[in-house]
């Protein structure tokens, strides 16, 4: 059974960094596009970004290009989602989901609820 | 990349039939057949329903359809029910690994 589980919810101070997981099990991590969609608090969904973890190939929305870090770990089977300056405008709830036949992203992780707040 | 453009809301009621629109460019929904449909409800991940335009994961209702006409695609629910209200998002295909998702349609079942 395909199971995506991502880390905890996180508290955070404004200009802290932070890294966030979702730990794949269940199919070849390798073998499948790894994406990342943050939903503000009572906003929709936005497309991040994506990482192949058999070569770590990245591709980056526009709107978040520079500000967050997608990076994987084959030897765990888990996908990482990091800043190295927290905002106050960051705080959402951020979903990792799999990208399987047919780009649809047919798996996703539970959520991780970020506040930034200082 | 700008969001594409769906309702923000619309309802029915049970046993009808509604339609959601998503409306793009020739960037990505006009010009891929790769526009997916989620659905959310409050406080949860978001469930996929549609792929590549008209296609049903395994487990999904059949009342659940997908239509693509230009920039603009199309989920109907047919049979409306209780359990559909819910977010929606559409998503699609846009270049060189890109995707963009719609800003959310609520449906009131009422």
């Amino acid at each position: 059974e395909v199971q995506l589980v991502q880390s905890g919810a996180e508290v955070k101070k404004p200009g802290e960094s932070l890294k966030i997981s979702c730990k794949a099990s269940g199919y070849d991590f390798t073998s499948d596009w790894i994406g990342w969609v943050r939903q503000m608090p009572g906003k929709g969904l936005e497309w991040m970004g994506i990482i192949y973890p058999g070569d770590s190939d990245t591709r980056y929305g526009p709107s978040f290009q520079g500000q967050v870090t997608m990076s994987a770990d084959k030897s765990i089977n888990t996908a990482y989602l990091q800043w190295s300056s927290l905002k106050a405008s960051d705080t959402a709830t951020y979903y990792c989901a799999r990208r399987g036949e047919s780009y649809l992203f047919d798996y996703w992780g539970q959520g991780t609820p970020v506040t930034v707040s200082s | 990349q700008s969001a594409l453009t769906q309702p923000a809301s619309v309802s029915g009621s049970p046993g009808q039939s509604i339609n959601i629109s998503c409306t793009g460019t020739s960037s990505d929904v006009g010009g891929y057949n790769y526009v997916s449909w989620y659905q959310q409800y409050p406080g949860k991940a978001p469930k996929p329903i549609i792929s590549d335009v008209n296609k049903r994961p395994s487990g999904v209702s059949s009342r659940f359809s997908g239509s693509k006409s230009g920039n603009t695609a199309s989920l109907t629910i047919s049979g409306l029910q209780v359990e559909d209200e819910a977010d929606y998002y559409c998503c699609s295909y846009a270049r060189n690994g890109v995707r963009v998702f719609g800003g959310g349609t609520k449906l009131s079942v009422l």
